[in-house]
């Protein structure tokens, strides 16, 4: 099994809203990451879990919130989002015996913010 | 100077033909190398990574060049279905990846 399975596919919320976003992954990656890609932008970074503590907060605003609560899950809750948090968000894994450090993404979550 | 840069394009390239293209990276430690290939709106997905002394897989080629810092990927015989943006990825300690902003391939009939 590659894989790591996203959900929801897409999301559309208000400015008031609080929702999350689901990450899971059964390759034993040791590694969990989100990142937020725009249109014709590479993905960037905003955080990473390693062994199920975060270890890289790129500065990302507190209305976004991680969680790992076992080392196949990854969540992101997200709390009075702004239009230019609209984006696809990705979450990989990396770091298996096989894999080694390659990253493995999901297909993302289309984000709208109204 | 960012970390990895690649040239946008896009590349137009007719089917059939080869086309090849560079990415440099700034950080002389870095560890690993990979290109990924992303199409509209979805994941990126590994599509090779590369070796000190190149590889090779299919159409496909990579090389890295340590001294000046760079890494190529020539594809052969391009299929139309090869139309899709491709992104330079480098690892450096950490989990730390830097991306390039991909070099956008458009095969044409």
């Amino acid at each position: 099994d590659t894989e790591v399975t996203q959900t929801p596919k897409h999301l559309v919320m208000g400015m008031t809203n609080k929702k999350s976003l689901k990450c899971e992954q059964h390759m034993g990656h040791r590694a969990m990451y989100w990142y937020k890609q725009k249109a014709k932008k590479p993905p960037e970074l905003m955080f990473v879990y390693s062994y199920e503590k975060l270890s890289i907060n790129e500065s990302v605003p507190s209305r976004f919130s991680p969680e790992c609560p076992n080392s196949s899950l990854l969540n992101l809750h997200l709390h009075a989002l702004q239009p230019e948090d609209s984006a696809l968000y990705l979450c990989a894994s990396s770091g298996g015996r096989a894999t080694n450090e390659k990253l493995f993404f999901g297909s993302g979550t289309q984000l709208s913010v109204l | 100077r960012k970390e990895v840069e690649q040239d946008p394009g896009p590349f137009n390239v007719p089917e059939g033909a080869t086309v090849a293209f560079n990415c440099t990276y700034s950080n002389s430690a870095s560890q690993s190398f990979f290109w990924y290939r992303q199409d509209c709106r979805k994941e990126p997905k590994l599509l090779m990574s590369v070796y000190s002394s190149g590889n090779e897989d299919g159409r496909f080629t990579a090389q890295l060049n340590r001294a000046s810092q760079y890494i190529s990927l020539l594809i052969r015989d391009s299929k139309l279905s090869d139309s899709a943006t491709y992104l330079c990825v480098v690892l450096y300690g950490n989990n730390r990846l830097a991306f390039g902003k991909g070099n956008q391939v458009v095969v044409i009939p």
